[in-house]
Parts: C-alpha cells; structure tokens; sequence
C-alpha cells in the first residue's frame, strides 16, 4: 500500500520569500517520489522526481526536494518565491515497479507581491 | 521530451449524451496509459489503467460501462463517457507511461467536460 499526505491545503508566501511545501509518504517498498505542478485549467507537469539516486533533487523553476527515509518525508522548497511560481502543487508516490501513482491532495500556493 | 496531447480540451454535452475523449502520445510509445478524473479543488483520481490491446483495469468505484477505455495503438487511447450525466462533469486527464523510459507518467493537458 502507498499514500502520501500533503500538510497545508493552502500555503501564501511573500514573493522572494522561501518557499516550502511539505509531503509525507507511506509505502511498504522503497518508493519513488514526484512532484507535479498544475496551472488552472491545465495539465500537470512534472516538476522533480526522487528514484532512489541522490536524496537532494534539484528540478525546473529553482525548486528542489530532499528525500528524508527517516522522517519518509519529501518535502519541496524554492529559496525565493516568484510571482509566477502561484499554482497548485501535488506530491505524489509510486512504489516500485508498480505502475500506479498516488497523489497527494494538493497544495495552493498563493505569491503575495 | 515526452508530450501527450488529449482532444477536445473543452466539451459540453446534453445529459444522455456520449463523449469521447482521446489521449494520444506524440513522440513516444505509451504501453500503459492511465486515465484520471479531477473535481474541482481536488486531487486527482485514479480511474483506470489500460495497457495497449488488453481490457482496462478499473479501479474500485469506477463503472467500466460508463466509462469505456480503449487503448487500440501505444500512441492512442480513448476514454467514452456513456450517457453521461451532470455528475460526469469534471477535468478528465490522461497520462502515458513510455516504455523502458524511466519511472515517470507524462500527463497530458487535460479535459474539461460540462454535462448540462
């Protein structure tokens, strides 16, 4: 079985302020982990994802996540906020080989100027 | 990299109408794609997994009649909404699975469907 739990449905930042959206995963095997960001009205698109590499990935926009096992968290953070960085933001788990994805429940981000 | 297209990206229909919604891989083969289904301010959800020439797998909750899935070629699937109702109306987003690509789901743009 595999979850993940998204802590803040809403999170509003100042913009050049840090950014950090928390994800917190269950699997019963060594997971892989992703976040995909999604734009009103649009698709998602694949932000950063962890498959059992390096623990600290870094991906598009300036966002990066670091894969904790022992807190089995993946928590996402960006140093400065933008403006064009307000979307919603989902996590999400796949064990293993299994093909199924599981997402979180999403969280809004909400840049302040 | 990898781009999934869904057709039409908008689509209102009477209620007792059917929709057809396709979701095809333009620059890889997807052997598996996954369709899903998101309410508004929601997550999204898993409704069924096709692989290319074989029966969908549903997942719990989810009418296979209502909602039919073929999946004919690894660039083509397609999702049907029969006699669809208001409570149909939602964004329907497809994903594609690229094989021996890394573990990775390439979503497409989604569709949004208005049932009136």
């Amino acid at each position: 079985a595999q979850s993940v739990t998204q802590l803040g449905s809403h999170v509003s930042v100042s913009e050049g302020a840090l950014v950090l959206l928390r994800c917190n995963y269950s699997s019963s095997v060594p997971p892989y982990l992703f976040w995909y960001v999604q734009y009103p009205n649009q698709g998602l698109q694949l932000l950063l994802k962890y498959t059992s590499a390096a623990t600290l990935v870094k991906g598009i926009n300036g966002f990066e996540a670091e894969f904790k096992k022992s807190e089995t968290s993946f928590h996402l953070t960006k140093p400065s906020a933008h403006m064009s960085d307000a979307a919603e933001y989902f996590c999400a788990v796949k064990a293993g080989g299994y093909q199924k994805v599981t997402f979180g429940t999403g969280t809004k981000l909400q840049v302040i100027p | 990299g990898a781009v999934v297209s869904q057709h039409p990206s908008w689509v209102i229909c009477k209620s007792g109408t059917s929709v057809k919604i396709e979701c095809r891989s333009l620059d890889f083969q997807a052997t598996t794609m996954f369709w899903y289904r998101q309410f508004p301010k929601q997550s999204l959800m898993l409704m069924a997994t096709s692989n290319e020439g074989s029966k969908a797998t549903y997942e719990q909750g989810v009418e296979k009649d209502k909602f039919l899935i073929n999946h004919a070629s690894l660039t083509l699937s397609t999702l049907t909404v029969t006699s669809a109702h208001p409570e149909d109306s939602s964004f329907y987003i497809c994903s594609g699975h690229r094989e021996g690509g890394q573990e990775t789901q390439y979503f497409g743009p989604g569709t949004r469907l208005l049932v009136l």
